[in-house]
């Protein structure tokens, strides 16, 4: 139990397009989900919260018109990374509190992230 | 600010020896911890969660946490090469966003 996906896994796009990328909860409703940056050998950055049926809670740092999430469903939130330059080449992970009730709501469990590469 | 701390390492160990790898945290709040491995290029995987002082074993993962000392460690016996990753401790405060360390690096030495 507890699968997260994300699609797509691997994704290059030219200079000033945007690109959506999707994470699912599989066998769990999530109602809060995480988008997380990660540049080669460096930390997770959490970029922003995102809250079933709300505005997505933005942390200091990432703009929010250009980071643009959704989460539409109890199962699906969407990163949309609008008119993409090459410094947002990175690898965008997400991830989903656990199901709620459960011993594991606080734990969050990741996607198998998606790499960009902006060219 | 809540912090977690860890050593980035890398932390060498041979082959078949325990690997030890520590965390410290600061919001003496904190209710729940996390261990994450993270193999270079993929994504955080979970290992093991603890909510209790005392120990959690798991197969050949052992949790350690002490509350009044803030501090969370990962035991790792019988290290084995492919154990050889980031892990990542991770702290909550309660119904809130998990604050992760930067990870240590452990590599296992055949």
């Amino acid at each position: 139990g507890a699968v997260v996906s994300q699609h797509p896994s691997r994704v290059i796009c030219k200079s000033g397009t945007s690109v959506k990328i999707e994470c699912r909860s599989l066998d769990f409703q999530a109602t809060t989900m995480f988008w997380y940056r990660q540049f080669p050998k460096k930390s997770l950055m959490l970029m922003a919260t995102s809250n079933e049926g709300s505005k997505a809670t933005y942390e200091q740092g990432v703009e929010k018109d250009k980071f643009l999430i959704n989460h539409a469903s109890l199962t699906l939130s969407t990163l949309t990374v609008t008119s993409a330059h090459p410094e947002d080449s990175s690898f965008y992970i997400c991830s989903a509190r656990g199901p709620s009730g459960s011993q594991q709501r606080e734990t969050q469990y990741f996607g198998p992230g998606t790499r960009l590469l902006v060219l | 600010q809540k912090e977690v701390e860890q050593n980035s390492g890398p932390l060498s160990v041979p082959e078949g020896a325990i690997a030890s790898l520590n965390c410290t945290y600061s919001d003496r709040g904190s209710q729940s911890f996390f261990w994450y491995r993270q193999y270079s290029g993929k994504s955080p995987e979970l290992i093991m969660f603890i909510y209790s002082n005392g120990d959690k074993e798991d197969g050949r993962f052992t949790a350690q946490l002490n509350k009044a000392s803030q501090y969370v460690s990962l035991l790792i016996r019988d290290s084995q090469p492919s154990d050889s990753a980031t892990y990542l401790c991770a702290v909550n405060g309660g119904y809130q966003k998990v604050t992760f360390g930067i990870g240590t690096k452990l590599q296992v030495i055949p």
